[in-house]
């Protein structure tokens, strides 16, 4: 199976800061990674999907960049909508893994 | 507007079964693959597993965690997608989400709101 590790687990930030997450996999996934941003109580959200393509009506301050083994997902410029949890999601091979998430907390 | 909207969750003792319903509106249901995806209280996102389409004869997919207990169907007739989960242990205990998965540009695009499964005595 392939492991999906992120980085940090928790970060701290301020509104107006620039925040990178990463994810690493434990063997190659070319860029077949999603990022999801989920709330509390809600369903995870699609960010980013192909590493860097961002989905529909997702602010252009969310950025995915990557690729093999290696990926970001980086917020420009925090919003106060923006304090949640993020999962990389690999669905290179079977079975499909996620990262454990990233929780952003207001700083 | 693509809706999925799960049903069929509750209490159920270890060793026990539960089925698990989603209803699917507002997408031509039968063209899609359809994964299940799990959360743990307080813990993050899992896979459970996934049925193709018809066209890719209804295979499925499974997470090892689950392979051998839980089988996923699906009625292109009803739009409707199922969980059938047996042997049920406390560690199956998570809300499960309904998703739907976009083939042609590989992604899960859109998520049920869940619901809960508790495995306990």
């Amino acid at each position: 199976d392939i492991q999906m590790t992120q980085s940090p687990s928790t970060l701290s930030a301020s509104v107006g800061d620039r925040v990178t997450i990463t994810c690493r996999a434990s063997q190659s996934i070319s860029t077949w990674l999603a990022w999801y941003q989920q709330k509390p109580g809600k369903a995870p959200k699609v960010l980013i999907y192909m590493a860097s393509t961002l989905q529909g009506g997702v602010p252009s301050r969310f950025s995915g960049s990557g690729s093999g083994t290696e990926f970001t997902l980086t917020i420009s410029s925090l919003q106060p909508d923006d304090f949640a949890t993020y999962y990389c999601h690999q669905y290179e091979s079977y079975p499909l893994t996620f990262g454990g998430g990233t929780k952003v907390e207001i700083k | 507007e693509v809706q999925l909207v799960e049903s069929g969750g509750g209490l159920v003792q270890p060793g026990g079964s539960l089925r698990l319903s989603c209803a699917a509106s507002g997408f031509t249901f039968s063209d899609h693959y359809m994964d299940w995806v799990r959360q743990a209280p307080g813990k993050g996102l899992e896979w459970v597993g996934r049925i193709r389409n018809k066209a890719n004869s209804y295979s499925t997919e499974y997470a090892a965690s689950v392979k051998g207990r839980f089988s996923i169907s699906r009625d292109d007739s009803t739009n409707s997608l199922y969980l059938q989960m047996n042997s049920l242990k406390t560690d199956d205990t998570a809300v499960y989400f309904c998703t739907r998965w976009d083939v042609r540009v590989s992604k899960i695009d859109y998520w049920g709101q869940g619901t809960l499964v508790t495995v306990s005595s």
